[in-house]
């Protein structure tokens, strides 16, 4: 079974640019959780899809923004990129219901200039 | 709200040594789940395990072990004989299972240096 892709791996942006990482879930897998990852920090949780629809969001902006769809892959989009929004983006999927742990990707390191 | 401690910001100890790396958890729940990851430097985090707050027996898997103590909120991750392959970041993160949303509550990571 294949695991969860991401991509870009890498990506440099201007501060004020718009950015989408996408991400594809694993096989069988129908929630998709996104998280930011700051250079030694722990992840921290943006928010999660489940049924194309956001169930859960934690501490960040309207700016932050999500998709999910129909075959369960993702998109985050970030907007007016600031500085501080330079870290390791990581996607991880799951199947609702079975309280297994995450399957994460090896995420996006984005970088804002 | 839910918290996790690692006040380990970086282990090293020489290749065959055994070394034990703490997490300290917060949680207003009845039920919980904890988890640990490794990440090596590629970013991927890996699984490690997942222990349920019901279960407080140990776990041992090969060379790695854990110990869970509710009493002292302590899950920690002890590593026998490390080896080179063992260096990377490890997390310890908390789940409720109250909530619907499988939102993770990570620490802020121990960075594992083994030295040949």
């Amino acid at each position: 079974e294949t695991g969860v892709t991401q991509s870009p791996t890498h990506l440099i942006k201007t501060r004020g640019q718009q950015v989408t990482l996408r991400c594809s879930s694993q096989s069988g897998h129908n929630t998709v959780s996104w998280y930011q990852q700051a250079l030694g920090q722990g992840p921290q949780f943006i928010f999660q899809y489940y049924r194309e629809e956001e169930n859960g969001r934690g501490n960040f902006p309207p700016r932050f923004s999500g998709l999910q769809f129909p075959n369960y892959s993702s998109e985050l989009n970030v907007n007016a990129l600031e500085l501080d929004d330079s870290a390791l983006y990581l996607c991880a999927s799951s199947f609702a219901g079975t309280d297994r742990g995450y399957t994460f990707g090896s995420g996006t390191r984005l970088t804002v200039v | 709200a839910q918290k996790v401690t690692q006040a380990q910001t970086e282990i090293s100890v020489v290749e065959k040594e055994d070394v034990t790396l703490d997490c300290v958890y917060e949680t207003r729940d009845t039920t919980y789940y904890l988890f640990w990851y490794k990440q090596p430097p590629s970013g991927e985090l890996v699984f490690l395990i997942r222990r349920n707050s019901f279960d407080e027996q140990n776990e041992i898997s090969g060379r790695y072990s854990w110990n869970f103590q509710k009493s002292t909120s302590s899950f920690n991750f002890t590593i026998t004989a490390s080896q080179v392959v063992d260096s990377a970041v490890y997390f310890c993160a908390s789940r409720s299972t109250t909530s619907g949303t499988y939102k993770y509550i990570f620490g802020t990571g121990t960075r594992l240096k083994v030295l040949a």
